[in-house]
Parts: structure tokens; sequence; C-alpha cells
């Protein structure tokens, strides 16, 4: 089952524009992460944000964190054509068990 | 590269066949998981190992499937009389020893059954 589920499904801006997208999940977290995927390869690790920290920066991502609301968020600020890929939240509910994934967003960034 | 490298990177097979594929996780990391992603989904989790020890497997994973570690080292993922259902990509990810152990992935292997 998954537990995450983003918003929106996907997303269309111009480059320069920033993306932000959402992660809603259900259950208590230890940690929340944010992966990139582009189409038909494998994830890779954008950042890591811990249930007690409330937001994060990472270059040109930024991460926040609710957990009274059991949401968090992902900005992306001045796009480029290549952050054009699927973004995925991740939770985890225990020290490094299995992840729990959302449908992802499909980010589009046209030139 | 130290990243984590999987083999093959894709694979074709007819429905009723096995097939076998292999996970290098990052050395120094170890945990390794398993999961699998179909087409338009996030990933879903099959299972984990905290070096040769499988500690989780999820009810996904079916008797056909099998998975090892057995020098806690690179795993692999076993399945056996495939079925047209198994088609998806097979991702291996690893984690380190300490926290807050962020889960890295490998390139995936493709699996078609024809």
């Amino acid at each position: 089952s998954q537990q995450g589920e983003e918003d929106p499904q996907a997303l269309s801006i111009q480059e320069g524009e920033n993306a932000t997208m959402n992660c809603s999940y259900k259950t208590s977290i230890n940690n929340l992460q944010w992966y990139r995927q582009n189409s038909g390869r494998g994830l890779v690790h954008l950042i890591l944000i811990r249930s007690n920290e409330r937001e994060k920066h990472s270059g040109r991502l930024r991460v926040t964190l609710d957990t009274s609301k059991k949401s968090s968020s992902l900005l992306i600020t001045a796009s480029r054509a290549a952050d054009t890929a699927s973004y995925f939240c991740a939770t985890d509910d225990a020290a490094g068990n299995k992840l729990t994934f959302g449908g992802g967003t499909r980010v589009l960034v046209k030139p | 590269d130290t990243g984590v490298s999987q083999n093959p990177r894709h694979k074709i097979t007819k429905r009723g066949q096995n097939v076998t594929f292999r996970c290098d996780p990052i050395s120094e990391h170890n945990r390794l998981y398993w999961y699998r992603q179909t087409l338009g989904q996030g990933p879903e989790f099959l299972t984990y190992f905290q070096n040769e020890a499988q500690l989780e497997k999820s009810r996904l994973l079916s008797d056909r499937f099998s998975a090892e570690r057995p020098k806690g080292s690179f795993s692999t993922l076993e399945i056996q009389r495939t079925e047209q259902g198994d088609s998806a990509m097979y991702l291996c990810a690893s984690s380190p020893r300490l926290e807050p152990w962020e889960q890295y992935f490998g390139p995936g292997t493709r699996l078609t059954v024809t």
C-alpha cells in the first residue's frame, strides 16, 4: 500500500519558474525522503528530513515538514529543463526501515 | 563509480521461466532493500536485509520469489515460473549503518515477461 500521496499528480512550468509539490502521509514517521526519477531510470536521492525538523535546504531545493498535518512540500526554485522528472516522497516508520512511497508528481519544465 | 549497481539492466523472458537479478550495494552499507515499480506508480517494498539476515518480507513477495544475501554483500532476487504480472522494474537500494539511513537506489532491472 502507498502511504504518501503527492499533489499535484502532474505539473507543467516554464524554465526559470518555481515548482512546488506536496506529499501527505497517514501514519507517524521517522524520516521523510524525496527522490527524483527520470523516465525509466533509477531513483536519485534528493533530500532527507527528520521528523523533528521543519525545514531543510539543499541547493535549489527546499523541503518543509509539518508532522501535525502529516504533510511535506518540495520546492524547486529557478527550474531548469533538466529538472523534468517524476518526484516521489517516501516515509519510513522506524529507524532504517522500509520506505513507503507515494504515487509521484510528474514535472515537465519547458524551455 | 561506487553507487549501487544492478545486473542485468533489462531482461526479457517467456512466461514460466526463472530469472535471477543481482544487486551490489554501496560497499560500506549494511542494509539492502528490494522494491518493485510498475509503470506510473511509486516503488513498492519487497524485502530487506541487514547484513545477511532477511528481516522483513512484503506480502507482495509470493512463494515464487526468493531473495538472498549470503555474505552480507551482494544480493540476488530470483523469480520462479514468471508470470506476465511480474513485468516491472525491480529496484535495489542500500543504506548505511549509521542514521539517518538514507536509501540510495541502483538503476533497476526492467523485467518483461512475454
